[in-house]
């Protein structure tokens, strides 16, 4: 089945870099995405990747994808506090056009 | 990037009354859009897949008559929820992905239902 799993929370120093991992089970997953929630807002794309690549890089945003261990990961570097708010990653299956399945959302706290 | 406008942001009903939520994609024609349902403090779930001119998709546990939507155009696909209940209040997200394009999908800003 579908499952994609985030740990919850995430408390980092401003200035420091932040690490987001995820999880996920589906095999056939075209693209993975990342998205950022601030409170009570909808969802703001931050990057995706495409299966068959392994890192993306986006200005201060790196995503590694190791598709062997299932296993994908945001580097926020240099985190600043406005960096504050619930990360979600998400997957696409190849053959649902566009069905998004969520993790459970990581918050992360960023301490002045 | 492309915009996906959703109206109204927030609404607070009476309990058995309807409710319908607009979302719209402002510079660009999506065949598909989806409703998501977020509750506090969680991750978001898939309600239904509204495709244009035809019935939407539900996911199982999704109470299709319940929540009704609508896909008349190529840019509004609407949600209604019907004779609202307190459980039903909820964070109410669509989205909509250009067609050909990377699977990319753009998110509505939300609709938050209150049902007193």
């Amino acid at each position: 089945g579908e499952d994609v799993e985030q740990s919850l929370f995430l408390s980092v120093r401003e200035g420091d870099s932040s690490v987001i991992n995820c999880t996920y089970t589906d095999s056939s997953s075209t693209y993975l995405y990342w998205y950022k929630q601030e409170p009570g807002a909808g969802l703001q794309l931050l990057t995706y990747i495409f299966s068959n690549m392994d890192m993306k890089q986006d200005q201060r945003l790196t995503v590694l994808l190791n598709k062997k261990d299932k296993h994908l990961s945001l580097r926020i570097a240099d985190t600043q506090t406005g960096d504050s708010a619930i990360y979600f990653c998400a997957e696409s299956m190849m053959d649902s056009s566009y069905k998004l399945i969520f993790g459970s959302g990581t918050r992360l706290l960023v301490r002045p | 990037g492309a915009v996906v406008s959703q109206h109204p942001s927030r609404v607070i009903c009476k309990s058995g009354t309807s409710v319908k939520i607009e979302c719209r994609s402002l510079d660009f024609q999506a065949t598909t859009m989806f409703w998501y349902r977020q509750f506090p403090k969680q991750s978001l779930m898939l309600m239904a897949t509204s495709n244009e001119g035809s019935k939407a998709t539900y996911e199982q546990g999704v109470e299709k008559d319940k929540f009704l939507i609508n896909h008349a155009s190529l840019t509004l696909s609407t949600l209604t929820v019907t004779s609202a209940h307190p459980e039903d209040s909820s964070f109410y997200i669509c989205s909509a992905g250009l067609a050909g394009g990377t699977g990319e999908l753009f998110f509505g800003e939300g609709s938050r239902l209150t049902v007193l």
